[in-house]
């Protein structure tokens, strides 16, 4: 299994201003998940991060707007740029450990709020 | 990744059986079905996983029909605490490396009540 923590796991943001949203796994990891859930909706893939190369980011996310680090294999970082109320979400950690079940383990979440 | 239908709630009352259907016609022959569970204010969490016929945990059992294109996850007894989102996803199954990524679909909102 893995454990995941998540830093913070709330905040209030001011329109305009960047937050950067931490996630530590307790064991290595080749690959670091980034998912956003809008409030009410179901989770949605942002990026993908792979230790020692850049994101893979899906369609509707850009690096200019979610940029994210990967310094080692179990750390990894997201920052939401220039916040807007519509950036209101929860932010979640994932990474998966393959075998003969692939189960996917999840961060508790960071709930922003952007007024 | 095949595209998933669940219903969108469901409700039951304590110490029922809850059987939520999820259909994905177009499952392809590499794909597994995994079911995950999500409580307001956490991340979601495993539930079960299979690729045909049934599988049984100590939480629920997995169905799966000869064609796969549906699947049914059983959970026995309900209570209380089991009122959360499920969700099914189907997709290949990584025996090594990091794992895929996750495609979610919209859930199953399932509401325990005495």
């Amino acid at each position: 299994s893995a454990v995941i923590s998540q830093k913070p796991s709330r905040d209030i943001c001011q329109r305009g201003t960047s937050l950067t949203i931490q996630c530590q796994v307790d064991s290595q990891v080749t690959m670091m998940f980034w998912y956003r859930q809008q409030p009410g909706q179901s989770l949605t893939l942002i990026a993908t991060a792979n230790q020692g190369s850049e994101a893979t980011y899906e369609s509707g996310f850009v690096i200019d707007k979610f940029p994210i680090s990967r310094p080692n294999l179990t750390f990894s970082t997201l920052t939401v740029s220039n916040m807007s109320p519509e950036d209101s979400s929860i932010y979640l950690c994932s990474v998966a450990l393959g075998g003969q079940i692939t189960e996917a383990f999840f961060g508790q979440g960071t709930r922003l709020t952007v007024v | 990744l095949a595209k998933t239908t669940q219903p969108i709630s469901m409700d039951s009352y304590e110490g029922q059986e809850v059987n939520i259907t999820c259909s994905h016609n177009n499952i392809a022959t590499n794909d597994y079905i995994t079911w995950y569970q999500q409580f307001p204010s956490q991340g979601p969490r495993f539930i079960i996983q299979g690729y045909k016929t049934k599988v049984t945990n100590e939480v629920a059992s997995l169905f799966i029909p000869a064609d796969r294109k549906s699947s049914t996850l059983s959970l026995p007894r309900v209570s209380l605490s089991d009122t959360a989102v499920y969700y099914c996803l189907v997709g290949e199954r990584v025996l090594t490396g990091g794992g895929n990524k996750l495609t979610f679909g919209t859930g199953t909102q399932l509401k325990v009540e005495l």
